[in-house]
C-alpha cells in the first residue's frame, strides 16, 4: 500500500478564518513533507519533518505553521492566509534516507482564500 | 542554467503513438530519478523510478537514464487518451530525507 490520504479535499477560507489541513500515511515512513503547487507549476517545497522533527522550512511565512504528532500524521495549520495563498497543498512521504527515498504524494487539498 | 530542464508542451498525439518526455539537469549529486503523473486538480502518481543508468521497463513505459549526459527519459508505447495529463520529472538525493528537484512538466494531449 503506497497511499498518502490528505483531509479536506476542498477548503475554502476567509482571511481571518483558522484552519488546519491533516495528513496521514501508513507505510512506515519517516520523512513527511508540505508542497504548495499553483497551476501549470511543480511542487514547491514547504517543510520537511524527518523522524517527527522539522528539518527544512523553505522560508514560509508564519501564517502557514505546520506539526507533526507521531510518525503517521502530518498537520498543516492556517491562520490569516492572504488570497495568493490559494494553490493545492500536497502531503508527501518517504522512507527518510536510502538510495530508494522515493517520494509518495497524496491527492491534495485544494484551497481558496477569500 | 536551471538544475532541470523540461520542455513544457503541450505535446499533443494520436492515440496508439509512442510519446517520449525528456528532461536535462545539472546536478551531478542527483541519485534517484523519478517521474510521476498529475491529473488536472490531483496530486502526482508516481509512475517510474531509478536509481542508476540504463532502462527499466514497466507494462507500457520505460525509462531511460544517462547519467554521462545529464539526461534522462520516459517513453510510453501505444498511447491512449488516458495518458492525457502532466508528467513531472524528478530528481533527487538523500540525506536523512529525499530532496527532490521537479521538472516544469510536459502537458501530454492524447487525442483518439
Amino acid at each position: 500500500d503506497t497511499e498518502v490520504t490528505q483531509t479536506p479535499k476542498h477548503l475554502v477560507m476567509g482571511m481571518t478564518n483558522k484552519k488546519s489541513l491533516k495528513c496521514e500515511q501508513h507505510m512506515g515512513h519517516r520523512a513527511m513533507y508540505w508542497y504548495k503547487q499553483k497551476a501549470k507549476k511543480p511542487p514547491e517545497l514547504m517543510f520537511v519533518y524527518s523522524y517527527e522533527k522539522l528539518s527544512i522550512n523553505e522560508s514560509v511565512p508564519s501564517r502557514f505553521s505546520p506539526e507533526c504528532p507521531n510518525s503517521s500524521l502530518l498537520n498543516l495549520h492556517l491562520h490569516a492566509l492572504q488570497p495568493e495563498d490559494s494553490a493545492l497543498y500536497l502531503c508527501a512521504s518517504s522512507q527518510a534516507g536510502g538510495s530508494t527515498d522515493t517520494q509518495y504524494f497524496g491527492p491534495g487539498t485544494r484551497l481558496t482564500v477569500l | 542554467q536551471k538544475e532541470v530542464e523540461q520542455d513544457p508542451g503541450p505535446l499533443s498525439v494520436p492515440e496508439g503513438a509512442i510519446v517520449s518526455l525528456n528532461c536535462t539537469y545539472s546536478n551531478s549529486a542527483f541519485q534517484y530519478f523519478m517521474w510521476y503523473r498529475q491529473y488536472s486538480r490531483k496530486g502526482p502518481e508516481l509512475l517510474m523510478y531509478t536509481y542508476s543508468s540504463g532502462n527499466k521497463e514497466d507494462g507500457r513505459f520505460t525509462a531511460q537514464v544517462d547519467k554521462s549526459s545529464k539526461y534522462i527519459s520516459l517513453f510510453i508505447r501505444d498511447s491512449q487518451p488516458s495518458d492525457s495529463a502532466t508528467y513531472l520529472c524528478a530528481m533527487g538525493y538523500s540525506s536523512g530525507y529525499s530532496t527532490l528537484t521537479f521538472g516544469k512538466g510536459t502537458m501530454l494531449l492524447v487525442s483518439p
